[in-house]
């Protein structure tokens, strides 16, 4: 497909467990974006690659989070000793500039 | 945090009326934009505003940029169906890429037959 992908769509886990979520961007797009969305609520940025330039990472909002990106292509979040606050769609966006494309996110439950 | 607040936060109309929604920010921003969320997507962009005092039109959605580069707001002309969703402001603050989007915690928008 021609959109930014992101995998598993759902995704249910134990309270201390770690997880890897994926995010496929669209071909071409030299920036990719992560954001966790907590239910009834908007966007929050967490991190943020721009080719080759170190990640921004000031987003994420603990030592427990982390995230890689393999030159311009896929990028994996994780989430290490998973909490019941970490459940929220977490949604990757990528742009070739400007406007940013957003996946259909993955929903983490941790229970 | 956020620093977007959206009102109102949730609206329940007839189909054909008007809708409108707004932003406002205690800090200053230099583009403000509006995405629609359906369920199980993530956002699209519906429209971006760059210069205060822009108005920009995209069918039947309209949006400003407040002359004052604090607020937004997005209007809906004569709603059908398929307006349904959750709408969210966002803005990038200062000199800021698109890097750092923020974003208000969105409007539900109901539509009744």
């Amino acid at each position: 497909g021609a959109g930014v992908s992101q995998s598993p769509s759902n995704k249910v886990t134990e309270k201390g467990k770690d997880v890897e979520l994926r995010c496929d961007p669209i071909s071409g797009h030299t920036a990719l974006y992560w954001y966790r969305q907590r239910l009834g609520q908007g966007l929050e940025f967490l991190i943020y690659f721009q080719g080759n330039s170190a990640p921004d990472k000031s987003g994420l909002p603990s030592d427990r989070f982390s995230a890689e990106r393999t030159g311009e292509s896929v990028s994996t979040l994780t989430i290490q000793r998973t909490q019941q606050e970490d459940s929220a769609v977490y949604l990757c966006a990528s742009s070739p500039t400007g406007e940013q494309f957003f996946g259909p996110g993955t929903r983490l439950t941790v229970l | 945090g956020q620093q977007l607040n959206q009102s109102p936060q949730s609206m329940f109309i007839q189909e054909g009326e008007d809708v409108s929604m707004n932003c406002t920010s205690s800090s200053i921003f230099n583009t403000w934009l509006w995405y629609k969320q359906d369920p199980g997507e993530g956002p699209v962009l519906l429209i971006a505003l760059y210069k205060a005092g822009e108005l920009t039109s995209n069918g039947r959605l309209t949006a400003q940029f407040g002359t004052t580069r604090k607020d937004s707001f997005l209007n809906i002309s004569a709603s059908i169906p398929s307006d349904v969703g959750i709408y969210f402001c966002a803005g990038i603050p200062g000199a800021g890429s698109w890097g750092k989007l923020q974003f208000g915690a969105g409007t539900q928008v109901v539509v009744t037959p």
